[in-house]
């Protein structure tokens, strides 16, 4: 299994301002997604953090808006840019290893854009 | 419409009770997976499978690959097991994307 951490767990961030969300894993993996999971919604994949290459964005995501950084196979950052209230959600991490279809999550980060 | 449904959306039941959530998905899959998401927001995988049964102490998951349907029970449900159950399909191997359900809030009352 693989235990992952996230920081930071919560922040209240204004208006216009951008947020970078850090993600470690204990042990290293295959696969890292960023989810994001509006308030009263179910999960929403953001896009697979690649590493040493550029994230693959979902469909209604973009570079600009969230930048992805994964540097090695235990650490990716989800930065959320030019903030507006509409960004308040939890923000989660996971994690694959190998070819077992298992997944790990994170703790999740809850944002408040005011 | 999704490619996977949850019911109920929310269920309320009595300290011990039996309790059925039901999963069901409209595409073919590699593996589903169940999760339990506490108040705080963190997701605990609790099974993933791709054919027949599993079991963890009180919880139980089956799925019926031709039905493309899948339940989570409880048994001998408690109040620590409050939280939402969410069903994800992956749509191919090699640790793949989820697509996940709407969740079910599920509410044991002492």
């Amino acid at each position: 299994s693989a235990v992952i951490s996230q920081k930071p767990s919560r922040d209240i961030c204004q208006r216009g301002t951008s947020l970078t969300i850090q993600c470690q894993v204990d042990s290293q993996v295959t696969m890292m997604f960023w989810y994001r999971q509006q308030p009263g919604q179910s999960l929403t994949l953001i896009a697979t953090a690649n590493q040493g290459s550029e994230a693959t964005y979902e469909s209604g995501f973009v570079i600009d808006k969230f930048p992805i950084s994964r540097p090695n196979l235990t650490f990716s950052t989800l930065t959320v840019s030019n903030m507006s209230p509409e960004d308040s959600s939890i923000y989660l991490c996971s994690a694959g290893q190998g070819a077992s279809n298992e997944q790990f999550f994170g703790p999740g980060t809850r944002l408040t854009v005011l | 419409k999704n490619e996977v449904e949850q019911s109920p959306q929310n269920l309320t039941a009595q300290e011990g009770e039996f309790i059925t959530i039901n999963c069901s998905y409209s595409v073919g899959i590699s593996a589903l997976h169940w999760l339990q998401q506490h108040p705080g927001g963190g997701i605990v995988s609790l099974f993933m499978l791709s054919s027949g049964k599993k079991k963890h102490g009180r919880l139980i998951a089956t799925i019926n690959i031709q039905e493309k349907h899948s339940s989570l029970h409880i048994t001998a449900s408690h109040p620590r097991d409050s939280a939402v159950y969410i069903c994800a399909v992956s749509l191919n191997f090699g640790n793949e994307k989820l697509t996940f359900g709407t969740g079910t809030r599920l509410t044991i009352i002492p």
